[in-house]
């Protein structure tokens, strides 16, 4: 079993639809997760970073994390076509200067 | 976010010859840098970690003596692909770390070798 799974997709939605993007993890010891979106030929952007379990709310993003099902999920709400790249979601199990364990990332598309 | 700098964005060379890669922060100070490997449509790879005045990390499975890696300064690292090969055409990305545990990612550097 790989350390983190994602579904690759791709995954294709209408304008304004609410995305839900996934990933889960073996390993107990991770903390810290983030996501990150990747548009074609460019390095990734961080787009939400969470500790521990909880929820985190940013615009139209939010970020989830289950530890106890060690499951993440990002929400996508009111999608843009801007919107469309590839997200990563990515661990560690420590802050700061840690490499990090990434998702194969998950294709969007939204469709005007 | 904190900003990392990649230069050259993109690069084609022939066959056998070296191309060096930069990483800058631009706005932090970061005792280490990442360098990673994404090959089309596939994750990113970490290949080593940039140590501030030491030697690098390399992933297993990474060749340190052709992907030299030199951390001189707070602010930049450079890494050398030597003597090029064709299977070695990817893109390159580093990141970096202002310590506040979000890491943040330079644009790329596409390497095509011919």
């Amino acid at each position: 079993q790989k350390e983190v799974e994602q579904d690759p997709g791709p995954l294709s939605v209408p304008e304004g639809a609410i995305v839900s993007l996934n990933c889960t993890y073996s390993n107990s010891a991770f903390q810290y997760f983030m996501w990150y979106r990747q548009y074609s030929r460019k390095g990734p952007e961080l787009l939400m970073y969470t500790y521990s379990s909880g929820n985190k709310e940013d615009g139209r993003f939010t970020a989830q994390v289950d530890k106890s099902s060690k499951y993440i999920s990002l929400f996508i709400r009111d999608s843009q076509p801007s919107d469309s790249a590839t997200y990563l979601c990515a661990m560690t199990p420590n802050s700061g200067n840690t490499p990090l364990v990434f998702g194969k990332g998950t294709r969007l598309s939204v469709i005007a | 976010g904190a900003v990392v700098s990649q230069h050259p964005s993109w690069v084609i060379c022939k066959s056998g010859t070296s191309v060096k890669i930069e990483c800058r922060s631009l706005d932090f100070q970061a005792t280490t840098m990442f360098w990673y490997r994404q090959f089309p449509k596939q994750s990113l790879m970490l290949m080593a970690t940039s140590n501030e005045g030491s030697k690098a990390t390399y992933e297993q499975g990474v060749e340190k003596d052709k992907f030299l890696i030199n951390h001189a300064s707070l602010t930049l690292s450079t890494l050398t692909v030597t003597s090029a090969h064709p299977e070695d055409s990817s893109f390159y990305i580093c990141s970096a770390s202002p310590n506040t545990g979000e890491l943040f990612f330079g644009e790329g550097s596409r390497l095509t070798v011919l």
